[in-house]
Protein backbone atom coordinates (compact mmCIF):
# COMPACT_ATOMS: atom_id res chain seq x y z
CA UNK A 1 0.00 0.00 0.00
CA UNK A 2 2.24 2.60 -1.12
CA UNK A 3 -0.36 5.63 -0.56
CA UNK A 4 -0.29 8.54 -2.42
CA UNK A 5 2.66 8.18 -5.20
CA UNK A 6 4.12 11.60 -7.11
CA UNK A 7 6.77 11.67 -10.46
CA UNK A 8 9.09 13.42 -10.97
CA UNK A 9 10.39 14.02 -7.86
CA UNK A 10 12.53 16.84 -8.74
CA UNK A 11 12.69 18.46 -12.56
CA UNK A 12 14.67 21.29 -13.41
CA UNK A 13 12.76 23.16 -17.18
CA UNK A 14 13.37 26.13 -18.94
CA UNK A 15 11.30 28.71 -19.55
CA UNK A 16 8.52 27.78 -22.10
CA UNK A 17 8.88 24.26 -21.94
CA UNK A 18 5.29 22.38 -21.14
CA UNK A 19 5.80 18.75 -18.04
CA UNK A 20 2.86 16.98 -16.75
CA UNK A 21 3.58 15.99 -13.05
CA UNK A 22 2.03 12.35 -12.44
CA UNK A 23 0.09 11.44 -8.95
CA UNK A 24 -1.66 7.93 -7.84
CA UNK A 25 -3.30 6.67 -4.75
CA UNK A 26 -4.13 2.94 -3.90
CA UNK A 27 -6.68 4.07 -0.74
CA UNK A 28 -9.21 4.02 -3.19
CA UNK A 29 -10.27 7.62 -2.20
CA UNK A 30 -12.68 9.78 -4.56
CA UNK A 31 -11.26 12.58 -4.06
CA UNK A 32 -7.58 14.13 -5.52
CA UNK A 33 -5.89 17.62 -5.12
CA UNK A 34 -2.92 19.54 -6.40
CA UNK A 35 -1.14 22.46 -4.26
CA UNK A 36 2.08 24.03 -4.35
CA UNK A 37 4.42 25.27 -1.49
CA UNK A 38 6.19 27.98 -1.52
CA UNK A 39 8.24 29.88 1.24
CA UNK A 40 6.34 31.62 3.84
CA UNK A 41 2.89 30.92 1.72
CA UNK A 42 1.87 27.58 3.11
CA UNK A 43 0.29 25.31 0.29
CA UNK A 44 -2.29 26.74 -1.96
CA UNK A 45 -4.82 24.62 -3.97
CA UNK A 46 -4.14 24.74 -7.77
CA UNK A 47 -6.75 22.30 -8.92
CA UNK A 48 -8.91 19.10 -7.38
CA UNK A 49 -11.40 16.82 -8.73
CA UNK A 50 -13.95 16.09 -5.99
CA UNK A 51 -14.58 12.60 -7.89
CA UNK A 52 -13.27 10.69 -10.69
CA UNK A 53 -14.66 13.15 -14.20
CA UNK A 54 -14.98 16.68 -12.67
CA UNK A 55 -12.26 19.14 -12.14
CA UNK A 56 -12.41 22.54 -10.18
CA UNK A 57 -10.28 25.60 -10.01
CA UNK A 58 -8.54 26.45 -6.66
CA UNK A 59 -6.78 29.42 -5.30
CA UNK A 60 -4.45 29.69 -7.71
CA UNK A 61 -4.76 27.59 -11.41
CA UNK A 62 -3.40 30.24 -13.45
CA UNK A 63 -0.72 28.32 -16.02
CA UNK A 64 -2.09 25.08 -14.95
CA UNK A 65 -4.15 22.35 -16.77
CA UNK A 66 -5.19 18.97 -14.94
CA UNK A 67 -7.06 15.58 -15.98
CA UNK A 68 -8.29 12.99 -13.72
CA UNK A 69 -7.50 10.41 -15.99
CA UNK A 70 -9.01 7.67 -13.73
CA UNK A 71 -10.24 7.28 -10.02
CA UNK A 72 -6.23 6.91 -9.02
CA UNK A 73 -4.69 9.18 -11.08
CA UNK A 74 -4.66 13.39 -10.95
CA UNK A 75 -2.34 14.86 -13.24
CA UNK A 76 -0.83 18.26 -13.52
CA UNK A 77 0.13 20.09 -16.79
CA UNK A 78 2.63 23.02 -17.02
CA UNK A 79 1.70 24.23 -20.85
CA UNK A 80 4.36 27.26 -21.23
CA UNK A 81 6.23 26.96 -17.72
CA UNK A 82 7.86 30.54 -16.23
CA UNK A 83 9.79 30.89 -13.64
CA UNK A 84 7.39 31.79 -11.17
CA UNK A 85 6.06 28.24 -11.25
CA UNK A 86 9.23 27.12 -9.48
CA UNK A 87 7.89 25.85 -6.55
CA UNK A 88 7.01 22.19 -4.50
CA UNK A 89 4.25 20.75 -6.04
CA UNK A 90 2.14 18.28 -3.42
CA UNK A 91 -0.66 15.77 -4.91
CA UNK A 92 -3.10 15.04 -2.12
CA UNK A 93 -6.07 12.62 -1.95
CA UNK A 94 -9.31 12.20 0.23
CA UNK A 95 -12.05 9.43 0.60
CA UNK A 96 -14.13 12.92 0.01
CA UNK A 97 -13.93 16.18 0.10
CA UNK A 98 -15.00 19.14 2.39
CA UNK A 99 -15.08 18.41 6.28
CA UNK A 100 -13.93 15.55 7.95
CA UNK A 101 -12.21 13.77 5.49
CA UNK A 102 -8.21 14.28 5.83
CA UNK A 103 -6.38 14.62 2.96
CA UNK A 104 -2.95 12.67 2.76
CA UNK A 105 0.14 13.74 0.87
CA UNK A 106 2.77 12.76 -1.76
CA UNK A 107 6.02 13.12 -1.23
CA UNK A 108 6.59 16.31 -3.12
CA UNK A 109 8.00 17.23 -6.94
CA UNK A 110 10.49 19.71 -6.39
CA UNK A 111 10.12 22.27 -10.25
CA UNK A 112 12.62 24.90 -11.05
CA UNK A 113 12.15 26.84 -13.91
CA UNK A 114 14.70 28.64 -14.74
CA UNK B 1 -6.30 38.13 2.11
CA UNK B 2 -4.86 35.02 4.56
CA UNK B 3 -8.13 33.56 6.69
CA UNK B 4 -5.79 31.08 8.04
CA UNK B 5 -2.42 32.62 10.11
CA UNK B 6 0.27 31.49 11.81
CA UNK B 7 2.44 34.49 12.94
CA UNK B 8 5.39 32.58 14.43
CA UNK B 9 7.72 31.29 11.69
CA UNK B 10 9.49 29.42 14.13
CA UNK B 11 9.63 28.22 17.77
CA UNK B 12 12.50 26.43 19.79
CA UNK B 13 11.59 24.62 22.73
CA UNK B 14 13.57 22.25 25.28
CA UNK B 15 13.32 18.34 25.07
CA UNK B 16 10.66 17.26 27.66
CA UNK B 17 9.01 20.63 27.68
CA UNK B 18 5.65 22.09 26.15
CA UNK B 19 5.33 22.88 22.46
CA UNK B 20 2.02 25.22 22.10
CA UNK B 21 1.67 26.10 18.21
CA UNK B 22 -0.30 29.07 17.53
CA UNK B 23 -3.26 29.51 14.76
CA UNK B 24 -5.83 32.57 14.00
CA UNK B 25 -8.53 32.77 11.19
CA UNK B 26 -10.70 34.96 10.06
CA UNK B 27 -13.63 33.37 8.45
CA UNK B 28 -16.01 32.58 10.63
CA UNK B 29 -17.87 29.72 8.45
CA UNK B 30 -15.09 27.62 8.85
CA UNK B 31 -16.57 25.23 10.57
CA UNK B 32 -13.38 22.61 10.82
CA UNK B 33 -9.79 22.62 11.68
CA UNK B 34 -6.49 20.36 11.21
CA UNK B 35 -3.31 20.51 12.30
CA UNK B 36 -0.24 18.74 9.77
CA UNK B 37 3.12 17.58 10.56
CA UNK B 38 5.53 18.28 7.21
CA UNK B 39 9.66 16.70 7.79
CA UNK B 40 11.81 18.03 5.07
CA UNK B 41 11.62 16.64 2.09
CA UNK B 42 8.54 14.67 2.62
CA UNK B 43 4.74 15.44 2.33
CA UNK B 44 2.21 16.85 5.16
CA UNK B 45 0.91 13.95 7.09
CA UNK B 46 -2.25 14.26 9.32
CA UNK B 47 -1.95 14.98 13.00
CA UNK B 48 -5.10 15.90 14.59
CA UNK B 49 -8.37 17.48 14.08
CA UNK B 50 -11.02 18.91 15.91
CA UNK B 51 -14.86 20.24 15.34
CA UNK B 52 -16.08 23.68 15.74
CA UNK B 53 -18.91 22.03 18.03
CA UNK B 54 -16.04 20.53 20.40
CA UNK B 55 -13.29 23.35 21.94
CA UNK B 56 -10.69 20.23 23.08
CA UNK B 57 -9.79 17.30 21.33
CA UNK B 58 -6.73 14.64 22.85
CA UNK B 59 -4.24 12.36 20.73
CA UNK B 60 -2.02 10.88 22.93
CA UNK B 61 0.72 13.62 23.23
CA UNK B 62 -0.86 16.46 21.35
CA UNK B 63 -3.81 18.36 22.20
CA UNK B 64 -5.38 20.64 19.95
CA UNK B 65 -7.57 23.60 21.89
CA UNK B 66 -10.11 25.85 19.59
CA UNK B 67 -11.81 28.97 20.96
CA UNK B 68 -14.16 30.14 18.52
CA UNK B 69 -15.22 33.31 20.15
CA UNK B 70 -11.41 34.38 19.73
CA UNK B 71 -11.03 32.95 16.27
CA UNK B 72 -8.04 31.21 17.75
CA UNK B 73 -6.45 27.18 17.84
CA UNK B 74 -3.61 25.91 19.23
CA UNK B 75 -1.78 22.65 19.16
CA UNK B 76 -0.12 21.74 22.56
CA UNK B 77 2.60 18.88 22.50
CA UNK B 78 3.29 17.22 25.80
CA UNK B 79 5.94 16.64 26.17
CA UNK B 80 7.86 17.72 23.43
CA UNK B 81 10.47 15.16 22.12
CA UNK B 82 13.43 15.36 19.33
CA UNK B 83 11.25 13.98 16.91
CA UNK B 84 8.68 16.22 16.70
CA UNK B 85 10.93 18.55 14.93
CA UNK B 86 9.26 19.52 11.99
CA UNK B 87 7.00 22.27 10.00
CA UNK B 88 3.48 22.04 11.55
CA UNK B 89 0.42 23.62 9.50
CA UNK B 90 -2.89 24.26 10.39
CA UNK B 91 -5.67 23.84 8.19
CA UNK B 92 -9.56 24.81 8.16
CA UNK B 93 -12.60 24.10 5.73
CA UNK B 94 -16.11 24.66 5.77
CA UNK B 95 -19.01 22.27 4.10
CA UNK B 96 -18.09 21.41 0.66
CA UNK B 97 -15.06 23.78 0.78
CA UNK B 98 -11.43 22.93 0.36
CA UNK B 99 -9.02 22.75 2.79
CA UNK B 100 -7.34 26.59 3.55
CA UNK B 101 -3.67 26.45 4.89
CA UNK B 102 -1.60 28.72 7.31
CA UNK B 103 2.34 29.40 6.27
CA UNK B 104 3.29 26.84 8.76
CA UNK B 105 5.87 27.00 11.95
CA UNK B 106 9.31 25.33 12.37
CA UNK B 107 9.52 23.57 15.53
CA UNK B 108 12.87 22.84 16.91
CA UNK B 109 13.05 20.65 20.12
CA UNK B 110 16.40 20.71 21.29
CA UNK B 111 17.60 17.79 23.33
Amino acid sequence: NAGVTQTPKFQVLKTGQSMTLQCAQDMNHNSMYWYRQDPGMGLRLIYYSASEGTTDKGEVPNGYNVSRLNKREFSLRLESAAPSQTSVYFCASSAGTGDPYEQYFGPGTRLTVT
Amino acid sequence: DQQVKQNSPSLSVQEGRISILNCDYTNSMFDYFLWYKKYPAEGPTFLISISSIKDKNEDGRFTVFLNKSAKHLSLHIVPSQPGDSAVYFCAASRPARQLTFGSGTQLTVLP
